[in-house]
């Protein structure tokens, strides 16, 4: 078993759309990161969270401790949102990547 | 810096040859990392330091990759007798090292590596 999971693993979408993008971990922690990936490859870091909700603009990241769960949702999303998001959890020092969801908005 | 920088961008070897890449991490950043992504697959975690120690090298896949952080600043990881297996994404990462283990890392551009 993966321990990170991410769900789901493809999603398109029209523009405007809610968008949700869920991580599950099965480890205990110290934070979680949110990464972007564009089709270049480039890697950017979107929300660090070790706890309750960040917000940047269109996105918001939650995490719930407990449950061992995180979620990245995209507000009137938007076809420049295209990416792959991944869900990558601290332990240590190391990150442990999820396989990441490849989102396509389309306009 | 502005960001963590990777060099080469790009590098195509032949099998055989050995290869080095480069890592300039944010200036003042404690710890560095280096990760490989395959293509289609996420990236994985291959070692990492502490100013100019290597804290870890559980995840360098044989002994034919080393790295080395000589002065706490710029990284190198080296590739010996390259094979078409090596052929990935190898990405770098800086993070200010402070105290309390939740420092968010910042990515290079990373190093696409060919083995032919």
């Amino acid at each position: 078993k993966n321990e990170v999971e991410q769900s789901p693993q493809n999603l398109t979408a029209q523009e405007g759309e809610f968008i949700t993008i869920n991580c599950s971990y099965s480890v205990g922690i110290s934070a979680l990161h949110w990464l972007q990936q564009h089709p270049g490859g480039g890697i950017v870091s979107l929300f660090m969270l070790s706890s309750g909700k960040k917000k940047h603009g269109r996105l918001i990241a939650t995490i719930n401790i407990q449950e061992k769960h995180s979620s990245l949702h995209i507000t009137a999303s938007h076809p420049r949102d295209s990416a792959v998001y991944i869900c990558a959890v601290k332990i240590n020092y190391q990150l442990i990547w999820g396989a990441g969801t490849k989102l396509i908005i389309k306009p | 810096g502005a960001g963590v920088s990777q060099s080469p961008r790009y590098k195509v070897t032949k099998r055989g040859q050995d290869v080095a890449l480069r890592c300039d991490p944010i200036s003042g950043h404690v710890s560095l990392y280096w990760y490989r992504q395959a293509l289609g697959q996420g990236p994985e975690f291959l070692t990492y330091f502490n100013y100019e120690a290597q804290q870890d090298k559980s995840g360098l896949p044989n002994d034919r990759f080393s790295a080395e952080r000589p002065e706490g600043s710029i990284s190198t990881l080296t590739i010996q007798r390259t094979e078409q297996r090596d052929s990935a994404m190898y990405r770098c990462a800086s993070s200010s090292g402070l105290a309390g283990g939740k420092n968010e890392q910042f990515f290079g551009p990373g190093t696409r590596l060919t083995v032919l």
